[in-house]
């Protein structure tokens, strides 16, 4: 199956600082990614999808300014947490989209534990 | 708006015993239908889906879910639990289609704790 990857698998930074999580579609093109964040015990909640090229496009709710998503190449997709705080602590959870045909799936990155202190 | 529904937080099963783990679903037209597990500190991994064709649908480590149109429901089952089946368990549904910005949002239920007791 296809593989996807995520770094760094963990983070703990500084109250202030910028964290930026990469997401890698390892063996296969993306034209679309999504960026997921779950809290302990809950579900996974789309923040933002990332359009190769383009600008992404987030859910109500999430701050755009606070939240950079870069998605510059087929294979990457980047999630930048700027002026990180305490309570941006939570599980991020990348995905991208393989399109081949009429075969349309998500794979799932393993996940990147961003703790702020 | 779409929906999933996974109405115990936990289900506790005894190792060798058949499993079921519920979920229904809410979506307009016909739904695409996930499962996913998981385990502590890790990412999803994909079990079995449901798009069309056969009600009962075959998946990963054993796993099958059944698709009940009628109760809108498509519940998850295993014959025989494992202890290393021990995980979080998640329902997902999918609109058929395309949507205005050209993507299909998956909606998640808020996971379900399976625990096989050895």
């Amino acid at each position: 199956g296809a593989v996807v990857s995520q770094h760094p698998s963990w983070v703990i930074c500084k109250s202030g600082t910028s964290v930026k999580i990469e997401c890698r579609s390892l063996d296969f093109q993306a034209t679309t990614m999504f960026w997921y964040r779950q809290f302990p015990k809950q579900s996974l909640m789309l923040m933002a999808t990332s359009n190769e090229g383009s600008k992404a496009t987030y859910e109500q709710g999430v701050e755009k300014d606070k939240f950079l998503i870069n998605h510059a190449s087929l294979t990457l997709s980047t999630l930048t947490v700027t002026s990180a705080h305490p309570e941006d602590s939570s599980f991020y959870i990348c995905s991208a989209r393989w399109r081949r045909g009429q075969y349309n799936e998500q794979f799932f990155g393993p996940g990147t534990r961003l703790t702020v202190l | 708006a779409q929906s999933v529904a996974q109405p115990e937080d936990q289900v506790n099963v005894a190792e060798g015993n058949p499993l079921t783990v519920k979920c229904t679903y809410s979506v307009s037209g016909n739904p695409y239908l996930f499962w996913y597990v998981q385990y502590p500190n890790r990412g999803l991994q994909f079990l079995l889906k449901y798009i069309t064709g056969d009600n009962l649908v075959k998946g990963s480590y054993g796993f099958e879910a059944e698709f009940n149109k009628s109760q809108t429901s498509f519940h998850l089952k295993k014959p025989s639990a494992l202890v290393s089946d021990s995980a979080l368990y998640f329902c997902a549904v999918r609109a058929p289609g395309w949507v205005s910005g050209g993507y299909q949002k998956v909606t998640f239920g808020t996971g379900t704790k399976l625990q096989v007791i050895p």
